[in-house]
Parts: structure tokens; C-alpha cells; sequence
């Protein structure tokens, strides 16, 4: 089974600044998806960035871009000139594409709270 | 713009009811999901749906059921709440091509006292 940890609970940041967050998952897999989620304080879940493994170019997302290291199994997010509404709980999501996940099924990092300072 | 739209933000319930959490979408998509999402825990899938009837577990199914009797709505029953099942409920849904997305409801909080 596909496993995503976040091992950042709690982030911060000061506005205009840069960020990191880290991520990192294990899968057999060759071929998946993974993506970051944003969740303010709203509460809806809103998607930040997406990665299809077998391109080997980092997205892109306006402030938003992704380090994405296949053999480490490694997908972090960085969120450059940060704003106070980048306030909000992160997600990192991994889905394959095999078996149930065919159907969309994404298993889902602990989370990273990440605060804007100003 | 996808919208679902999940019944309650808030809802207090006691233990030992039958607990009825809906979620409907509008862009006619195939898959929804139903997770849960618990401090330090992230976000757990309890059930997902493919198909209008159609159903599988997810890697927490124990306590909870679901029906799908259309294909914009999907109910999470809880069959005799307990209060280990106090905790956000999230409703997703999306297409089954491959870099699809999910995408999301407000989220319920549910209590159960």
C-alpha cells in the first residue's frame, strides 16, 4: 500500500518570503499522480499543483512550484513571495494508477500548518 | 466551477443515532468519496463510489455504510454513532481520468455526545 508523510506538523513564514514544504511517499508504482492541496480555514479543500510522475519537469503554478525527486520518492512545495492568504493547511496527495485508484482514490499526507507572518 | 455541496457545517448528534451526512455535485461526475480528516492523522478514506449502486471500502469502512441511488449524491450513514466518529467529514468528488483532480465540499463537523 502507498504511504504519504509530511513530516512538517507546523510551518511559518514571513510574508514576501519563501517556503518549503516537505513531502515525501512510497509506492511499487511507476506511473501516478501527486498533488498539493491547500485547506484554509473555510475548510475547502482546494487544489494547489499537480505532478504526473513521468514528466521529469517540475510544475509550475505561478508562485507555487514543486521539486519533484523520482528515485527519493520525493515531492516537496515551494511558495515563493508568500501572502497572508497563503495561510492554511497543506496536503500532499499521492494517487496511482492502478487497481482502486484507477477510480481517482488519493491517499493523503498528515498535513503541514503553515502560518504567514507579516 | 465544480460545486459539491455537503447538507450540514455543523451537526450535533448523541450516541447510539443513526447518522445521515449528504453530499451532492453538479458536474456530473462519475467517482465520490467520503473521508474523514482528523488532527495528525490527515485525511482517511471511509467509502468511495464509482458508479450510481456501486461502492467500495475504503482503508476505514468499519461503522459507516453509504448509498448511491443517483449520481450527483452520495449519502455516509452511520449506522450507531459513537464518539470516536466525532471528527470532520469531507466529501469529494471527480473523474476517473488520470490527472483528474478531486474536488472538495465544505466539510461537516460532526459531534457526537
Amino acid at each position: 500500500a502507498q504511504t504519504v508523510t509530511q513530516s512538517q506538523p507546523e510551518m511559518s513564514v514571513q510574508e514576501a518570503e519563501t517556503v518549503t514544504l516537505s513531502c515525501t511517499y512510497d509506492t511499487s508504482e511507476s506511473d501516478y499522480y501527486l498533488f498539493w492541496y491547500k485547506q484554509p480555514p473555510s475548510r475547502q479543500m482546494i487544489l494547489v499543483i499537480r505532478q504526473e510522475a513521468y514528466k521529469q519537469q517540475n510544475a509550475t503554478e505561478n508562485r507555487f512550484s514543486v521539486n519533484f525527486q523520482k528515485a527519493a520518492k520525493s515531492f516537496s512545495l515551494k511558495i515563493s513571495d508568500s501572502q497572508l492568504g497563503d495561510a492554511a493547511m497543506y496536503f500532499c496527495a499521492y494517487r496511482g494508477l492502478t487497481g482502486g485508484t484507477s477510480y481517482g482514490k488519493l491517499t493523503f499526507g498528515q498535513g503541514t500548518i503553515l502560518t504567514v507572518h507579516p | 466551477d465544480v460545486k459539491v455541496t455537503q447538507s450540514s457545517r455543523y451537526l450535533v448528534k448523541r450516541t447510539g443515532e443513526k447518522v445521515f451526512l449528504e453530499c451532492v455535485q453538479d458536474m456530473d461526475h462519475e467517482n465520490m468519496f467520503w473521508y474523514r480528516q482528523d488532527p495528525g492523522l490527515g485525511l482517511r478514506l471511509i467509502y468511495f463510489s464509482y458508479d450510481v449502486k456501486m461502492k467500495e471500502k475504503g482503508d476505514i469502512p468499519e461503522g459507516y455504510s453509504v448509498s448511491r441511488e443517483k449520481k450527483e449524491r452520495f449519502s455516509l450513514i452511520l449506522e450507531s454513532a459513537s464518539t470516536n466518529q466525532t471528527s470532520m467529514y469531507l466529501c469529494a468528488s471527480g473523474l476517473s481520468a488520470r490527472n483528474q483532480p478531486q474536488h472538495f465540499g465544505d466539510g461537516t463537523r460532526l459531534s457526537i455526545l
